[in-house]
């Protein structure tokens, strides 16, 4: 089992505020790394795939970042709103015969946005 | 495309019957998983299938928990005898392999939320 760690576990920001989460993953047998909100009583959604060392994406006003020699990847929301209240997941794609296509899910971070 | 298509949304049933949940991939994707949310595991992989088959299902947590995939449009996860502790939300989620690149990004249904009482 393949150990994907996000931090902080939980956090809580005025509107406005720009904030920043971490994602920490095996740094050997990369192969792509995605995010994802997912608001409550929802599904999660995707935001971001990632697979190229240095890769940056952004979608409004939030963007990701890929470190894949280190193993992290961070993402950043900037002005956040209360609508960007939701939980952000990351996932770590290994390139592994036995578990290629397989998904590896950290446990996510909290984002509440107080208005 | 619909999306991925759960059902029943809601299921709740008494310690020991059976309980089947349905999925309907996008249709074109080969790859498809079982996760289960709970609040002591978060986001928990069951099973899951490329092109029907099943790859891993070493997150399938006793041998009360069965899925298949009979074809690529339709997969089953059934759980029997069920008991208290099975309840959490069961998503099902598929995505589809590009050659040469990695997967495109996993498409989430809506979820069964399974209550055993």
């Amino acid at each position: 089992i393949l150990n994907v760690e996000q931090s902080p576990q939980s956090l809580h920001v005025q509107e406005g505020d720009s904030t920043n989460f971490t994602c920490s993953f095996p740094s050997s047998n990369f192969y792509a790394l995605h995010w994802y909100r997912w608001e409550t009583a929802k599904s999660p959604e995707a935001l971001f795939v990632m697979t190229l060392n240095g890769d940056e994406k952004k979608k409004g006003r939030i963007s990701a970042t890929l470190n894949t020699k280190e193993g992290y990847s961070y993402l950043y929301i900037k002005g956040s709103q209360p609508e960007d209240s939701a939980t952000y997941l990351c996932a770590f794609n290994a390139d592994r015969g036995s578990t290629l296509g397989r998904l590896y899910f950290g446990r996510g971070t909290q984002l509440t946005v107080w208005p | 495309d619909a999306g991925v298509i759960q059902s029943p949304r809601h299921e709740v049933t008494e310690m020991g019957q059976e309980v089947t949940l349905r999925c309907k991939p996008i249709s074109g994707h080969d790859y498809l998983f079982w996760y289960r949310q709970t609040m002591m595991r978060g986001l928990e992989l069951l099973i899951y299938f490329n092109n029907n088959v099943p790859i891993d299902d070493s997150g399938m947590p006793e041998d009360r928990f069965s899925a298949k995939m009979p074809n690529a449009s339709f997969s089953t996860l059934k759980i029997q005898p069920s008991e208290p502790r099975d309840s959490a939300v069961y998503f099902c989620a598929s995505s589809r392999r590009v050659q040469g690149l990695s997967n495109t990004e996993a498409f989430f249904g809506q979820g069964t939320r399974l209550t055993v009482v």
